[in-house]
């Protein structure tokens, strides 16, 4: 069965220093691979997304990814958190094209404290 | 430019009850799916549609359907509800350059 998974319910970091929120999948094939945002009572922001090409993704707000395709992960970063970035980070992974269904993990909260 | 618009946002209805879910998308958007988000889950998803038909869907059961309107406006309507259809329902839309842009969804309690 195709799955995304989020190992971590939380993750804690100082502002300033750099974060990384874990995302591994399993699917068959060749998977198109996303991370959105979800804040307080919202839907769901695009943050970046990978298809095919270089293995590092830059995206919105200063976050990126790294495909690494041996290891079957997708693990988000930043170089330096932001108080602001507290949120609820989901990856997602589509099989087919980009219109394909998402497939989420569960979600990693992140908290940056000041 | 307006988003994905869902209405209402927030909606309370009892057990066995029906309910119907709207969702505008964002504007040139051709494709609507929409997802069920669970309390401290991640979204599910229910179905897609596209030019009016039903081109996707998920593990859900019969009680949940769906329509696409000729302005590629969606609902989703949920028959008998059970308590356990209590979620944040989120409806998405397709082209993008990002994939899907999501609404703000609506909050569906079932007492």
């Amino acid at each position: 069965a195709q799955s995304v998974a989020q190992p971590e319910d939380q993750v804690n970091v100082a502002e300033g220093n750099p974060l990384t929120v874990k995302c591994t999948y399993s699917v068959s094939g060749n998977p198109y691979l996303f991370w959105y945002v979800q804040y307080p009572n919202r839907g769901l922001q695009f943050l970046l997304k990978y298809i095919t090409g270089d293995n590092l993704v830059k995206g919105s707000y200063g976050f990126e990814a790294e495909f690494n395709k041996s290891q079957t992960s997708f693990h988000l970063k930043k170089p330096s958190a932001l108080v602001s970035d507290s949120a609820l980070y989901f990856c997602a992974v589509s099989l087919r094209d980009n219109t394909d269904k998402l497939i989420f993990g569960t979600g990693t909260r992140l908290q940056v404290f000041p | 430019d307006a988003g994905v618009t869902q209405s209402p946002t927030h909606l309370i209805k009892t057990r066995g009850q029906q309910v119907t879910l709207r969702c505008s998308p964002k504007s040139g958007h051709d494709t609507v799916s929409w997802y069920q988000q669970a309390l401290g889950q991640g979204p599910q998803f229910i179905f897609q549609y596209y030019e009016e038909e039903e081109r996707q869907r998920g593990n859900f059961p019969d009680r949940f359907s769906g329509h696409q309107f000729p302005n590629y406006s969606s609902e989703l309507n949920v028959n008998a509800l059970l308590l356990g259809d209590s979620a944040l329902y989120l409806c998405a839309s397709f082209p993008g350059t990002g994939g899907y842009t999501f609404g703000s969804g609506t909050r569906l309690t079932v007492v």
